[in-house]
This record gives C-alpha cells, sequence and structure tokens, in this order.
C-alpha cells in the first residue's frame, strides 16, 4: 500500500504559466515533506521541503503548500521554464523514524517553450 | 564541492553472480542512505548508516543484500547470488545528519543489470 501517492504520471504546461504538482500521503506520523526533481541518467535533486509545523514555504519560483487535514502537498513552479521538465518525486519522512524517505511515483513535467 | 558520488555507473552481470556498488557521499556527511528505484516506480529505502553502524537495514528484501560502511565514509552494497528481478539503480545519498533537517543528496546512482 502506497503511502506517498502521485496521481498525475504526467504533466504539460506551456512556458511562464504555473507547473501545480500534487501529492497525498496517508500516514499521519509523516512530518516533513521534500521535493525532488530529477533529470534522466542523474540522482533526484532536492528541491524544497516543508514541515509539518508549517503550512507553506517558499523558494524563489518555488511554492510548496501543505494541507495536514487533507493530507495534500502540492508544489508550485512560477513561472514554468523549459529547463523545469524532469520527473518531480514527492517524499516524506516519518517522525520518530531515521529519517529515510518514502517516494511517491514521480510526476513527468513538460514545460512546452 | 564534490558531491555524491557512485561506481560504477552500469553493472551488468549474469545471474547468480556477486556485485559490490561504492558509494562516496559528501566529505564530513554522518548519514549515509541507500534507495533502490525500479521502472517507473519512486526511489526505495534500502538501509541508513549513522557513522560506522547501520542504523536501519529494515528495507533491504532478503538477506543476499548487505551493505557495510567500516570508516564512517565510503559504503558499499553488496549482492549475492543475483537474481533478474535485482534490476534497478541503486541510488546512494547522504546528509549531514544534523537533526532539523532531512534533506539528502543524491548520487547518479549505479544501473545494475541481471541477466
Amino acid at each position: 500500500d502506497q503511502q506517498v501517492k502521485q496521481n498525475s504520471p504526467s504533466l504539460s504546461v506551456q512556458e511562464g504559466r504555473i507547473s501545480i504538482l500534487n501529492c497525498d500521503y496517508t500516514n499521519s506520523m509523516f512530518d516533513y515533506f521534500l521535493w525532488y526533481k530529477k533529470y534522466p541518467a542523474e540522482g533526484p535533486t532536492f528541491l524544497i521541503s516543508i514541515s509539518s509545523i508549517k503550512d507553506k514555504n517558499e523558494d524563489g519560483r518555488f511554492t510548496v503548500f501543505l494541507n495536514k487535514s487533507a493530507k495534500h502537498l502540492s508544489l508550485h513552479i512560477v513561472p514554468s521554464q523549459p529547463g523545469d521538465s524532469a520527473v518531480y518525486f514527492c517524499a516524506a519522512s516519518a517522525r520518530g523514524s531515521q529519517g529515510n524517505l518514502i517516494f511517491g511515483k514521480g510526476t513527468k513535467l513538460s514545460v512546452k517553450p | 564541492g564534490a558531491g555524491v558520488s557512485q561506481t560504477p555507473s552500469n553493472k551488468v552481470t549474469e545471474k547468480g553472480k556477486y556485485v559490490e556498488l561504492r558509494c562516496d557521499p559528501i566529505s564530513g556527511h554522518t548519514a549515509l542512505y541507500w534507495y533502490r528505484q525500479s521502472l517507473g516506480q519512486g526511489p526505495e529505502f534500502l538501509i541508513y548508516f549513522q557513522g560506522t553502524g547501520a542504523a536501519d537495514d529494515s528495507g533491504l528484501p532478503n538477506d543476499r543484500f548487505f551493505a557495510v560502511r567500516p570508516e564512517g565514509s565510503v559504503s558499499t552494497l553488496k549482492i549475492q547470488r543475483t537474481e533478474r528481478g535485482d534490476s534497478a539503480v541503486y541510488l546512494c545519498a547522504s546528509s549531514p545528519g544534523t537533526s532539523g533537517s532531512n534533506e539528502q543528496y543524491f548520487g547518479p546512482g549505479t544501473r545494475l543489470t541481471v541477466t
């Protein structure tokens, strides 16, 4: 049973518009959430994170929103750029864990010029 | 500075053979993780080291898999009697090990193919 779910395998967005990537989780023990970006043949690259005590974290063009009651988080990219085209993974770690991350299956974002 | 490095980048082996995959973490990072990523899936946790000791090996699929980190830096993931189902990208990540942040920095991975 997947604890972190990314229900959209792919997303296509026009350059300059907003990209919204969604993630749902089931484990109420999760207290830290991260987004990673992955290009082909490379390892995942950390993008942005959020602690469960917050509902929003912003870093430049990237903003992560957390809705604990809905067990839902989203990553907003504004404005989207062609270089943002990659697979985006949502990940979570649980309170009391050793920090090992539980990943979703990823969403492939394509930003078209 | 140098990131996490993994060698080899690709490994092809025959079913039943033994393989070793190496990870060099970021200098000074005390925490080291191994993950496995199969096609179309996200990375799946295998084992976590804090210093030299395996603090959590609950993700290792069976006793054919073993990992060591004898000096608290480089780690080796060892797979005995490889099976075709072991084919995947094996990712290593490290983190400073400080509290309050679980940011992990990943290497490029080793693509293992068992024929």
